[in-house]
């Protein structure tokens, strides 16, 4: 299966500043999901953006997604320490049924 | 709250062995996921299931098999653990499409096949 791409592979910031990550996919997609991983841990789910939808918003959150680009970035605004984790997008292609296929993550460092 | 529990957090076991991980949700969901994660390479999809004894081969099934006898309970079987299966494991679960297309994850579990 085609996968996901996500870009910076890892990212530092301070406190305070905002974070962006970018996602590429391939194929047709349902939606686009974004998955936050601590350290060790299981996923999160972040929160869902559609096929016919542009911009969501969810908290300090901001997916935006451009289908015609099969592109998506995830904007963490105002970040804490505590954010600090790996962050995944997911997509569930058109033909894949339930299934999701995941990137290979960027990691988020942010500095107190 | 979903809760979706793995048997083990940490495992370690000798090439050769028969090794079972086990998954536990319990929000009646149809579907369950095994992936596996390692470095660099992001979640690969080893086996998913839509129902009981339902089974479906994902990306990377090669060495493995499941299980599911019951709903709420999805097994990853490595009938011959071997060291290139040293990974995190992880499990998932999730309503069919069009009632929710989030997957809720347990918490992983550490493989080291020496």
């Amino acid at each position: 299966s085609q996968q996901g791409e996500e870009d910076p592979q890892a990212l530092s910031i301070q406190e305070g500043e905002n974070a962006t990550m970018n996602c590429s996919y391939k194929t047709s997609i349902n939606n686009l999901q974004w998955y936050r991983q601590n350290s060790g841990r299981g996923l999160v789910h972040l929160i869902l953006i559609r096929s016919n939808e542009r911009e969501k918003h969810s908290g300090r959150l901001r997916v935006t997604l451009d289908t015609s680009k099969k592109s998506s970035s995830l904007l963490i605004t105002a970040s804490r320490a505590a954010d600090t984790a790996s962050y995944f997008c997911a997509t569930e292609e058109k033909s894949s049924g339930d299934k999701l296929t995941f990137g290979t993550g960027t990691r988020l460092a942010v500095r107190p | 709250d979903v809760k979706v529990t793995q048997s083990s957090r940490y495992l370690v076991k000798r090439t050769g062995e028969k090794v079972f991980l086990e998954c536990v949700q319990d929000m009646d969901h149809e579907n369950m996921f095994w992936y596996r994660q390692d470095p660099g390479l992001g979640l690969r999809l080893i086996y998913f299931s839509y129902d009981v004894k339902m089974k479906e081969k994902g990306d990377i099934p090669e060495g493995y098999s499941v299980s599911r006898e019951k709903k709420e309970r999805f097994s990853l079987i490595l009938e011959s653990a071997s060291t290139n299966q040293t990974s995190m494991y992880l499990c998932a679960s999730s309503f069919p499409g069009g009632l929710s297309d989030t997957q809720y994850f347990g918490p992983g579990t550490r493989l080291t096949v020496l």
